[in-house]
């Protein structure tokens, strides 16, 4: 979920389990949005997107929920393996100017 | 290998100093983004450009400066009147226009003051 301050929400998983992430973004009007993944140091990379004419959409291993009505994004994994322990963070388009706007995000631990 | 580039991956600098970030992407995008990430928040806008030779103000631009005088480059100058410049830098570009363009991003750039 979304945070202020210094301390990200966390979410601990037994290796295998399934992962839910959850997002509410903040804008009526976003129509795009984008679940990112973060190590440690490194730059975000792009897991998967979905529309705002959509509700669900799939990708491997990875399932993103959208509820418009609430303004809430999930993100589903799948059988969770130690390399998906990141920070996991959702990213909303109201196609003002092309920008995102972030949220803080969620840390992922995947216990083996 | 197609992708955006950031160099240095790690930077120092001395109060008072301006220091440049590099940022160079071989995808042809036209649209490249700076953001900076602090610790427990989410990437916050600094500047962006969605053509050459043009970019905006994003929502924390105070303190910082950037050009584009080419399509692959969009460095940013951290300058002394930025006042907390200790942060992680992220580049980050894509295809622009109004269409449902994902942004790519680069490794990042973790800038300390001393």
């Amino acid at each position: 979920g979304e945070s202020v301050g210094l301390h990200l929400p966390t979410l601990s998983v037994q290796e295998g389990d399934n992962s839910i992430i959850n997002c509410a973004y903040s804008n009526s009007a976003s129509d795009y949005f984008i679940w990112y993944k973060q190590e440690s140091g490194k730059g975000p990379q792009f897991i998967i997107d979905i529309r705002s004419n959509m509700d669900k959409r799939q990708g491997q291993r990875v399932t993103v929920l959208l509820n418009k009505t609430v303004k809430h994004l999930s993100l589903q994994i799948a059988a969770t393996q130690p390399g998906d322990s990141a920070v996991y963070f959702c990213a909303e388009n109201p196609h003002t100017g092309n920008q995102f706007y972030f949220g803080t995000g969620t840390s992922l631990t995947v216990i083996p | 290998d197609g992708g955006i580039t950031q160099s240095p991956k790690y930077l120092f600098r001395k109060e008072g100093q301006n220091v440049t970030l590099s940022c160079e992407q071989n995808l042809n995008h036209d649209a490249m983004y700076w953001y900076r990430q602090d610790p427990g928040q989410g990437l916050r806008l600094i500047y962006y450009s969605q053509i050459v030779n043009d970019f905006q103000k994003g929502d924390i631009a105070e303190g910082y400066s950037v050009s584009r005088e080419k399509k692959e480059s969009f460095p940013l100058t951290v300058t002394s009147a930025q006042k907390n410049p200790t942060a992680f830098y992220l580049c980050a570009s894509s295809m622009g226009g109004l269409l449902y363009n994902e942004q790519f991003f680069g490794p990042g750039t973790r800038l300390t003051v001393l």
